[in-house]
């Protein structure tokens, strides 16, 4: 089983600032996949990235980028330069052996 | 455009009603899953179907029952639900079942929000 904590409820932001949303999880497995989702008002989830837990070279993907360091367990997303359209509810999730475990969520509010 | 194709977005029904929600993916992926979820809560597993057999029961309630006619298809038959049933259901798809090995990320529909009567 595993487990994953976001700690942020909501964070807002004026557009063009830089956001980072915080995921840490705890697991007993020693191989893992952790994932980030986008949840717009929409409801449908997006899925944004996807990291195995052998793998911790860390990316640029556009605006998107992310931060896995397995010595603390943390695996922490940030949008660079916000926009309106990034406005929803991002989820950390962690998956072994078929179940995937979402975090709370991080409502991100980006104003104009 | 999302892939997972999920009907109806919508469905107010009575606690003696049945219905079933559909959901319907042609990216051949060989895993299903519904999930609910409910308002400002993360989505909760609550079946996982792998070439279509059931692989996962998230110890659902037998009023929901879910059925998988073949690889494309995921259906969610409901009856005698509760109000606290009410959420929105989230049906998703993946290349193989997540954990497996591979291309493992999950694509979810739009969901159907569902309120019970």
């Amino acid at each position: 089983a595993q487990k994953v904590t976001q700690a942020q409820t909501e964070i807002s932001v004026v557009e063009k600032e830089d956001v980072t949303l915080d995921c840490v999880y705890e697991t007993r497995d020693t191989t893992y996949y952790l994932f980030w989702y986008k949840q717009p008002p929409s409801g449908e989830l997006v899925f944004l990235i996807r990291r195995n837990s052998f793998d911790e070279q860390n990316e640029i993907s556009g605006r998107y980028s992310w931060n896995f360091q397995k010595s603390t367990s943390s695996f922490n997303f940030t949008i660079t330069a916000s926009q309106v359209v990034d406005s929803a509810v991002y989820f950390c999730a962690a998956d072994s052996w078929g179940k995937l475990q979402f975090g709370a969520g991080t409502q991100v509010v980006v104003t104009p | 455009d999302t892939e997972v194709t999920q009907t109806p977005k919508h469905l107010v029904m009575g606690m003696t009603n049945k219905k079933s929600l559909k959901c319907e993916q042609h990216m051949g992926h060989r895993a299903m899953y519904w999930y609910k979820q409910k308002a400002k809560k993360p989505p909760e597993l609550m079946f996982v179907y792998s070439y279509e057999k059931l692989s996962i029961n998230e110890s659902v309630p037998s009023r929901f029952s879910p059925e998988c006619p073949n690889s494309s298809l995921l259906n969610l038959h409901l009856h005698a639900l509760q109000p606290e049933d009410s959420a929105l259901y989230l049906c998703a798809s993946s290349q193989d079942a997540t954990g497996s090995a591979g291309n493992t990320e999950a694509f979810f529909g739009q969901g159907t929000r569902l309120t019970v009567v």
